[in-house]
């Protein structure tokens, strides 16, 4: 159980191109969940948290306009790269938990090349 | 705000020995701390969960402690096998808000 799916799990694409990752929890309704990103050799970076129905909470020093999370469902949550950027290229994952102080459970993390 | 260290950060052992690998948070009011495992480019698989009110939690070869007051939790892993091999990393979520921090990880080698 508590299997979380992220799509897609690899995106080369142009820079300009805007690109839309998905998390899905597949077996459990997820009340939050977290965006991160991961650069190479390095520990995860908390982006934001995302509450079904409400707006993300973003950490300090990310950017609310060039990173684009909704949360509509309890089961799907999207993060949209705007305009992505060579500086945007990472490893970016997404983790569920089905209520407060729950455990995580993560997708297996998405490739972004910008080139 | 929340630091999260993990000792060492890199290790190398032969099959068959027992490790201890290290977490050490400067906060300690935390609702829980988490274990993980990550293998090369994956996501993070759980392996443990420490409720702050708990002082330790096993599964199988695995066993992981904490001591909330001195801001300390230990992993130790039972007859390490080269399947174990892989980034070990621990995060703490903050009490009341519930936001995750997690240490830079444990690179564990385990060669045959």
């Amino acid at each position: 159980g508590a299997v979380v799916s992220q799509h897609p799990s690899w995106v080369i694409c142009k820079s300009g191109t805007s690109v839309k990752i998905e998390c899905r929890s597949l077996d459990f309704q997820a009340t939050t969940m977290f965006w991160y990103r991961q650069f190479p050799k390095q520990s995860l970076m908390l982006m934001a948290t995302s509450n079904e129905g409400s707006k993300a909470t973003y950490e300090q020093g990310v950017e609310k306009d060039k990173f684009l999370i909704n949360h509509a469902s309890l089961t799907l949550s999207t993060l949209t790269v705007t305009s992505a950027h060579p500086e945007d290229s990472s490893f970016y994952i997404c983790s569920a938990v089905q209520g407060n102080g729950q455990p995580q459970h993560f997708g297996d993390g998405t490739r972004l090349s910008i080139l | 705000k929340q630091e999260v260290t993990q000792i060492p950060a890199a290790l190398s052992v032969p099959e068959g020995e027992n490790l201890v690998l290290n977490c050490s948070f400067t906060d300690s009011a935390i609702y829980n701390l988490q274990w993980f495992r990550q293998d090369p480019g994956k996501g993070l698989t759980s392996l443990l969960l420490i409720q702050s009110s708990q002082r330790e939690q096993t599964s199988g070869r695995l066993n992981a402690s904490l001591d909330k007051s001195s801001g300390r939790s230990t992993l130790y892993i039972a007859a390490s096998q080269p399947g174990d091999s892989a980034t070990y990393l621990c995060a703490v979520m903050r009490g009341g808000s519930y936001i995750p921090t997690f240490g830079r990880g444990t690179s564990l080698i385990v060669h045959p």
